[in-house]
């Protein structure tokens, strides 16, 4: 069985600081990871996946194979950056349909 | 369109009544999903399409819920007989096809409420 967990619902942290958004996967095969964001009355949209090791809006996730692990980071947060994160998972079953995680919702504070 | 548009925006409907959600994805993309997003169960799995067909009905959670579409195009996804429990946010997302790393676009979603 395929499962994202996403421990923290809500992360708060200052303009400023380092932000980890965490997320555990368990899935028996090789998997594809992504982090989708959600802003505020704004559609899901795709931030990063991990075949592309490329950083977006400064955040970078490294695919842990050993941890079971996709962590999310940036060194320092920005208040636009406050928003709902989803990790998901995809395979090989449901057409590569996305197994998402419950989400965490991020806030910068000034 | 530029993106994946769903319609409704937002659907109330009384309990018992059948709903249709209708999912307009991006142009040339020949995959297409349904999620349901809802308090507590976060965003789940309902169906897909490659094309005009769906070979993975597993995540639709009753027989209440049928999914089809047509021209290789619009979906509409349909709820009879409503219950309250249906009340969510209904996602439809599209993608160039069915493959990995194949990135999925999503629509503003339909928020419906069974009251």
């Amino acid at each position: 069985a395929q499962r994202v967990t996403q421990p923290e619902k809500l992360l708060s942290v200052f303009k400023g600081a380092p932000v980890e958004l965490k997320c555990n996967y368990s899935y028996s095969g090789s998997p594809e990871l992504f982090w989708y964001v959600q802003y505020s009355r704004q559609r899901l949209q795709l931030l990063l996946r991990h075949i592309s090791r490329e950083s977006i809006k400064g955040f970078t996730a490294d695919l842990n194979k050993g941890e079971t692990s996709f962590h999310l980071k940036k060194p320092f947060a920005q208040e636009e950056d406050s928003a709902m994160y989803y990790c998901a998972l995809s395979g090989t079953n449901s057409g590569y349909a996305l197994n998402f995680g419950k989400g965490t919702s991020l806030l910068v504070t000034p | 369109g530029a993106g994946v548009s769903q319609s409704p925006s937002n659907k109330v409907t009384e309990k018992g009544k059948d709903v249709e959600l209708r999912c307009d994805p991006i142009s040339g993309h020949t995959a297409l999903y349904w999620y349901r997003q809802s308090l507590g169960q976060g965003l789940e799995f309902l169906i897909y399409f490659q094309g005009n067909s769906a070979p993975d009905k597993s995540g639709l959670p009753s027989d209440r819920f049928s999914a089809e579409r047509t021209g290789g195009s619009v979906s509409t996804l349909t709820i009879q007989r409503t219950q309250q429990e249906d009340s969510a946010v209904y996602l439809c997302a599209s993608s160039l096809g069915v493959g990995k790393n194949t990135e999925a676009f999503f629509g503003q979603g339909t928020r419906l409420t069974v009251v």
